[in-house]
């Protein structure tokens, strides 16, 4: 069963916009990771937070952990058309990785 | 260009049939992870190795095995094949294990269609 997911299912905004994205999980984690995947192709890490950290950022991404309400938030400002993907949450409680149920986030030009 | 290799990239088989699913992952990297991504069923995790040995199970079929050999390497295989089989499979490698602060860096695929 899914651990995390994410809403909302599907986003469309205008190139330039900022894209937010969130994540809810069930169970205690030890850090959280978002991974991109493009249609059909494997999955790519964007970035990982640790359970003892709120926010992380990357280039043009900001990721926020909230442990009490077991959600994290994944941004992306100033998107391009090339962001469009589909995003996934990743909650890593034990040996395994459980991946939510995505976002497919298309940016229009 | 993740490092990890997927062979074949696509299968094409028939009800009943057997395949195996070949994935080599990064140079160094350990663990070796198996999903399954499809329609309904999204992105699930099948079954974890790290150095050779089984880590972890997720929701894998008892139709399906894997093994990791000495050259740390990976196998897939799905016997008795059915048509809700039809799927992407993914196979990732990490450095460590899962639950150490690792990401997991994906191969491209193999599309197997059960027909």
């Amino acid at each position: 069963s899914q651990q995390g997911e994410e809403d909302p299912q599907a986003l469309s905004i205008q190139e330039g916009e900022n894209a937010t994205m969130n994540c809810s999980y069930k169970t205690s984690i030890n850090n959280l990771q978002w991974y991109r995947q493009n249609s059909g192709r494997g999955l790519v890490h964007l970035i990982l937070i640790r359970s003892n950290e709120r926010e992380k950022h990357s280039g043009r991404l900001r990721v926020t952990l909230d442990t009490s309400k077991k959600s994290s938030s994944l941004l992306i400002t100033a998107s391009r058309a090339a962001d469009t993907a589909s995003y996934f949450c990743a909650t890593d409680a034990t040996d395994k990785l459980i991946f939510g149920t995505g976002t497919r986030l298309q940016v229009f030009p | 260009d993740s490092g990890v290799t997927q062979t074949p990239k696509h299968l094409i088989t028939a009800t009943g049939q057997r395949v195996t699913l070949r994935c080599s992952p990064r140079s160094g990297d350990l663990s070796v992870y198996w999903y399954q991504q499809s329609l309904d069923q999204g992105l699930q995790f099948l079954i974890q190795y790290y150095n050779g040995e089984e880590r972890a199970k997720g929701n894998i079929l008892e139709r399906f095995s894997a093994q990791q050999f000495p050259d740390l390497h990976s196998e897939l295989n799905l016997s008795s094949l059915e048509l809700g089989d039809s799927a992407l499979y993914f196979c990732a490698s990490s450095v460590g294990l899962a639950g150490v602060y690792n990401e997991q860096f994906f191969g491209p695929g193999t599309r197997l269609t059960v027909l």
